[in-house]
């Protein structure tokens, strides 16, 4: 992938865990950052948009952040529900596409 | 509640054709770019295609170009993936979903805001 994630992240419930994605100037560094959530056996859904800003009713428990060429996602209070996948994407110049993060497995 | 619902796939034989249809309820899907969407079974998500809110304009990654073509029908509330030449590496489950825009502007709007439920696609002979 493109964007380089972590394949797996843990966290007991309650605790705080944090996902990264990694790329390069043509893509996070000049582009906003966008994070999907999917659950076991379900679509993608929108969490995190434009690096910072969470979708229409997600969890204050999610936020997002981008400095340079990497982004952020933090997951507080984790919860049981919170198991799943995690994938960061943007828009890349050289490539004139999207590209994705191969994503990250939450476990709690 | 916005929703969108995907048809069309099934088992192809390599070579084959494939038309995924991606219908939209609850809203009208002629205001927003559409895009599909792909994931191989335990692999991450890959960008297939796109389509501005008027069908004007279309874009696709440079290994699909060709062999995929995306259309719409605003007055069915409809955008398909037309499937040609289909290879066992396209093999994956074909998620549609709108932009939170008519186009994909680079410097915003580039998220997936709504996501269908995904169709998979097999090919095999």
């Amino acid at each position: 992938s493109v964007l380089t994630q972590p394949p797996s992240a843990s966290g007991t419930p309650g605790q705080k865990v944090t996902i990264s994605c990694s790329g390069s100037d043509s893509n996070i560094g000049t582009k906003t950052v966008t994070w999907y959530q999917q659950l076991p056996g379900t679509a993608p859904k929108l969490l995190i948009y434009e690096n910072n800003q969470r979708a229409s009713g997600v969890s204050d428990r999610f936020s997002g952040s981008k400095s340079g060429t990497s982004a952020s996602l933090a997951i507080s209070g984790l919860q049981s529900e919170d198991e799943g996948d995690y994938s960061c994407a943007t828009w890349d110049d050289s490539l004139a596409g999207w590209v994705f993060g191969g994503g990250t497995r939450l476990t709690v | 509640e916005p929703q969108l619902l995907e048809s069309g796939g099934g088992v192809v034989p390599p070579g084959g054709s494939l038309r995924l249809s991606c219908a939209a309820s609850g809203f009208s899907l002629s205001a927003y770019a559409v895009t599909w969407v792909r994931q191989s079974l335990g692999k991450g998500l890959e960008w297939v295609s796109v389509i501005s809110a008027t069908g004007g304009s279309k874009h696709y990654p440079e290994d699909l170009r060709g062999r995929f073509r995306i259309f719409r029908d605003n007055s069915k509330n409809t955008v398909d993936l037309q499937m040609n030449n289909l290879r066992s590496d396209d093999a994956a489950i074909y998620y549609c979903a709108k932009l939170t825009q008519d186009y994909w502007y680079i410097d915003s709007g580039l998220a997936f805001d709504v996501w269908g439920q995904g169709t998979m696609v097999t090919v095999s002979s």
